[in-house]
């Protein structure tokens, strides 16, 4: 089945410690995604990636680290220095070049919930 | 990209066609709308987009009135399935950036 796969499903943190979100995608797409969603709340854009070795912080980046070492993965760091990490995380793909608005179409995971302990 | 208004809930009595609303008044000419729907602790699902006309597919029909300052997104008979938050999202076809998601509409559909 192709899709994305976000892993593990829940996650517990401890003080000081960093975590790591895995997400892979098996749909051969160009551009990956990382939002972070609290409750009651629309989702907040964390980083993405259009090309392999490249990234760009979206709008809440501090306390997060990415990497983009291959196409189909694009994991996510939780740093210590993330003071309130409490909250859902989703990972997204999309095509970059495609017809009329179809790159604009982004796939999602179904998500990591992370607490802290 | 232009900005949009939803309600933040709405009722439809289950078997109904429900009818979501959205407004995008500065809406530009080469950006499209797209409809998506997060169901309680999933990720997003893609619904569907349009440009000026009308579209149609399995999920629901996108209305988009000839101004485009506005459209509904229909779901012909809604199912307690449906319930879900709604994003409406307006975007340009241009460029590479990540959509932009608001609040949406919180859509509870009754037995």
């Amino acid at each position: 089945d192709g899709g994305i796969t976000q892993s593990p499903k829940y996650l517990f943190r401890k003080e000081g410690q960093n975590v790591t979100l895995s997400c892979e995608q098996n749909l051969n797409h160009d551009a990956m995604y990382w939002y972070r969603q609290d409750p009651g709340q629309g989702l907040r854009l964390i980083y993405y990636s259009q090309i392999v070795n490249d990234f760009q912080k979206g709008d809440i980046a501090e306390g997060y680290s990415v990497s983009r070492e291959k196409k189909e993965s694009f994991p996510l760091t939780v740093t210590s220095a993330q003071k309130n990490p409490t909250a859902f995380y989703l990972c997204a793909s999309s095509l970059l070049r495609a017809g009329k608005a179809l790159k604009h179409i982004q796939y999602f995971g179904a998500g990591t919930r992370l607490s802290v302990l | 990209d232009a900005k949009t208004t939803q309600p933040p809930s709405m009722d439809c009595a289950e078997g109904r066609a429900a009818n979501l609303p959205c407004n995008h008044s500065t809406i530009s000419g080469n950006e499209y709308v797209y409809w998506y729907r997060q169901i309680h602790s999933q990720g997003p699902q893609y619904i569907i987009h349009g440009l000026k006309n009308n579209e149609t597919n399995e999920m629901a029909s996108l209305i988009i009135t000839e101004d485009r300052k506005s459209s509904t997104l229909i779901l012909p008979h809604a199912t307690l399935r449906d319930t879900a938050v709604y994003y409406c999202i307006v975007r340009s076809n241009s460029g590479n950036t990540p959509l932009v998601f608001g609040k949406g509409t919180r859509l509870s559909v009754i037995a």
